[in-house]
């Protein structure tokens, strides 16, 4: 069954400890993405990666690192610098086709801090 | 750089009714169009996309939108709401030419009433 898979689906953080976040993908799709969902706010781009073992920075990566060593992985790590992580992340993936390129999004992790 | 306004946060439907959601956007050239759709807790679940060609296009669910260049809109529509399309809806923008950033719009919540 193709899909996106998060997780966990809750994770509590502890102040000064970095956490991390998974996104895993077997639908093949060469470029994936994370997102902060804040009330009111709609999306914003955290990190998105368009190949193996290369990243760019969206509008807020302060505090946030990212690795792409497969395909298929994607993970999130928000670090003791990001001062506000309470947010709701999600983690998409996307196919081209042509030049026309649609993302499909994962269930999300909700990130508290204790 | 493109841009999205959703200018209605909440909107309130009976069930049976009609319902359309606003979606303007800012762009200098010919976008690329969607409608997502996020229940409570979970991900974002594409409804519709628009490419090119027919600027009527259909979706899952029922869910119709509407690109008017003239007007930078692209609407999304539904002829009779059901109890289960409350959920909070999105509109995004992207850019032709590869894996380029998305922007997504602020959300439109939607509750319906029996």
């Amino acid at each position: 069954d193709g899909g996106i898979t998060q997780s966990p689906k809750y994770l509590f953080r502890k102040e000064g400890q970095n956490v991390t976040l998974s996104c895993e993908q077997n639908l093949n799709h060469d470029a994936m993405y994370w997102y902060r969902q804040d009330p009111g706010q709609g999306l914003r781009l955290i990190y998105y990666s368009q190949i193996v073992n290369d990243f760019q920075k969206g509008d807020i990566a302060e505090g946030y690192s990212v690795s792409r060593e497969k395909k298929e992985s994607f993970p999130l790590t928000v670090t003791s610098a990001q001062k506000n992580p309470t947010a709701f992340y999600l983690c998409a993936s996307s196919i081209r086709d042509r030049d026309q390129e649609t993302q499909y999004f994962g269930p999300g992790t909700r990130l508290l801090v204790l | 750089a493109q841009s999205v306004t959703q200018p209605d946060i909440h909107i309130t439907v009976s069930e049976g009714a009609s319902l359309e959601l606003r979606c303007n956007y800012s762009y200098g050239a010919t976008p690329y169009l969607f409608w997502y759709v996020q229940s409570p807790g979970q991900g974002l679940q594409l409804l519709l996309k628009y490419f090119s060609g027919d600027t009527l296009v259909q979706g899952i669910k029922g869910f119709e939108a509407e690109f008017k260049r003239s007007q930078s809109s692209f609407n999304l529509r539904k002829p009779s709401v059901h109890w289960s399309d409350a959920a909070e809806y999105f509109c995004a923008v992207g850019r032709p030419g590869g894996y380029q950033k998305v922007t997504f719009g602020t959300g439109t919540k939607l509750q319906v009433i029996p």
